[in-house]
């Protein structure tokens, strides 16, 4: 059966810190993969996606980055973390359009 | 950018009552899927309609689709508290590889 990783669960990062979010996916090969931001209490914003290795699709133009090193390996990233870059992340994925998405259990990023 | 738009914002019953959520979208879609979240956890999926389906159930879930209106609802019927949650309706667009998302409805049930 397939699994969807994602750590840590919480973390606080000082501003100006970098930040590294990983998300693996197993028992599935060539997933779709995601990254959506949630902030308190609204919807989902979907920030980057990823069709295969290296390729990697960014919809909103911010602070943050993406990588896709390995088939089941998605990773978030920052150089320098931003007071509005606190948030709930969320990795998900699926494999191809017609099917639901499965989503990790979320990571709670708190920038001071 | 928000493609759907849920309504109401907030919704509370009593167990045992149906809950009706709608959802409206702006463009065309391939699909429309309909997710769920408790607090502080990831989502989870609940059904996924397609455009030329009108209605489709799971369990205790019934999900209609008005293309021309662009809109859904959800039917939860005869509620449990564990329905309690935040309730997402998403599009997946024909000519994309991504899914939008609406703005939730929060649900809460009392025992």
């Amino acid at each position: 059966s397939q699994t969807i990783h994602q750590w840590p669960a919480t973390l606080v990062q000082p501003v100006g810190s970098p930040l590294s979010l990983e998300c693996t996916v197993e028992g599935t090969s060539n997933p779709n993969l995601y990254w959506y931001r949630q902030a308190a209490g609204r919807g989902l914003q979907l920030l980057f996606y990823s069709v295969g290795i290296g390729q990697i699709s960014s919809e909103v133009p911010q602070n943050l980055s993406a990588s896709r090193p390995q088939d089941q390996q998605f990773i978030l990233s920052s150089k320098k973390l931003l007071l509005s870059d606190s948030g709930f992340y969320l990795c998900a994925w699926n494999l191809d359009r017609g099917h639901g998405y499965t989503f990790g259990s979320g990571t709670r990023l708190t920038v001071v | 950018s928000q493609q759907g738009e849920e309504d109401p914002q907030a919704l509370s019953i009593q167990e045992g009552e149906n809950a009706t959520m709608n959802c409206s979208y702006k463009t065309s879609i391939n699909n429309l899927q309909w997710y769920r979240q408790n607090s502080g956890r990831g989502l989870v999926h609940l059904i996924l309609i397609r455009s030329n389906e009108r209605e489709k159930h799971s369990g205790r879930l019934r999900v209609t689709l008005d293309t021309s209106k662009k809109s859904s609802s959800l039917l939860i019927t005869a509620s449990r508290a564990a329905d309690t949650a935040s309730y997402f309706c998403a599009t997946d667009s024909w000519n994309t590889d991504k899914l939008i998302f609406g703005t939730g409805t929060r649900l809460q049930v009392f025992p």
